[in-house]
């Protein structure tokens, strides 16, 4: 069966600092990647999706960035965070040329003080 | 406005009682797809309509799609406490791209 794995679960960290968050997913190959962000009770928006290595697609003009260095590997980064980035962050995949269910990771709580 | 917007943003009733849930959204779709969200966790699918169903059920889910009005429903039956989650609608498009739309979310309470 397929499973999703995101960490850290929480991380805290200083204006300025960089930021690597991981994703990665086992049990199907080719998978579709998505990075979201959520805000504190509100909805999904759509970061940076990946329909394969090395292919990313920016949704939103933003600090942020991604990077697919494996098949099942999705990266989200910044080098200066800003309070701004504050957030649940979501990572998800989706079944390549699925018009189907998206699964999603448990979530990373980010928190720039 | 949003692509899937749900309506209320937020409902609280007796355990025991059905919950309604509302989402409009404003172009072409595939199909339409409806998530639970548990409080700091991530989201959950629930179950899929495609364009050409008109219902669909799961359990205690019972999905509606109207596609002349762009809008879907979910309902959940007599609701128990565990169904206290947020509820978001996402749209798969006709044309085009990898990309699901979320919704706004309805943040669903059940009081015991």
């Amino acid at each position: 069966s397929q499973t999703i794995h995101q960490w850290p679960a929480t991380l805290v960290q200083p204006v300025g600092s960089p930021l690597s968050l991981e994703c990665t997913v086992e049990g199907t190959s080719n998978p579709n990647l998505y990075w979201y962000r959520q805000a504190a009770g509100r909805g999904l928006q759509l970061l940076f999706y990946s329909v394969g290595i090395g292919q990313i697609s920016s949704e939103v003009p933003q600090n942020l960035s991604a990077s697919r260095p494996q098949d099942r590997q999705f990266i989200l980064s910044s080098k200066k965070l800003l309070l701004s980035d504050s957030g649940f962050y979501l990572c998800a995949w989706r079944a390549t040329g699925s018009r189907g269910t998206q699964y999603f990771g448990p979530g990373t709580r980010l928190l720039v003080l | 406005s949003q692509q899937g917007e749900e309506d209320p943003q937020a409902l609280s009733i007796q355990e025991g009682e059905n919950a309604t849930m509302n989402c409009s959204y404003k172009t072409s779709i595939n199909n339409l797809q409806w998530y639970r969200q548990n409080s700091g966790r991530g989201l959950v699918h629930l179950i899929l309509i495609r364009s050409n169903e008109r219902e669909k059920h799961s359990g205690r889910l019972r999905v509606t799609l109207d596609t002349s009005k762009k809008s879907s429903s979910l309902l959940i039956t007599a609701s128990r406490a565990a169904d206290t989650a947020s509820y978001f609608c996402a749209t798969d498009p006709n044309f085009g791209n990898e990309k699901l739309t979320f919704g706004t979310g309805t943040r669903l309470t059940i009081i015991p």
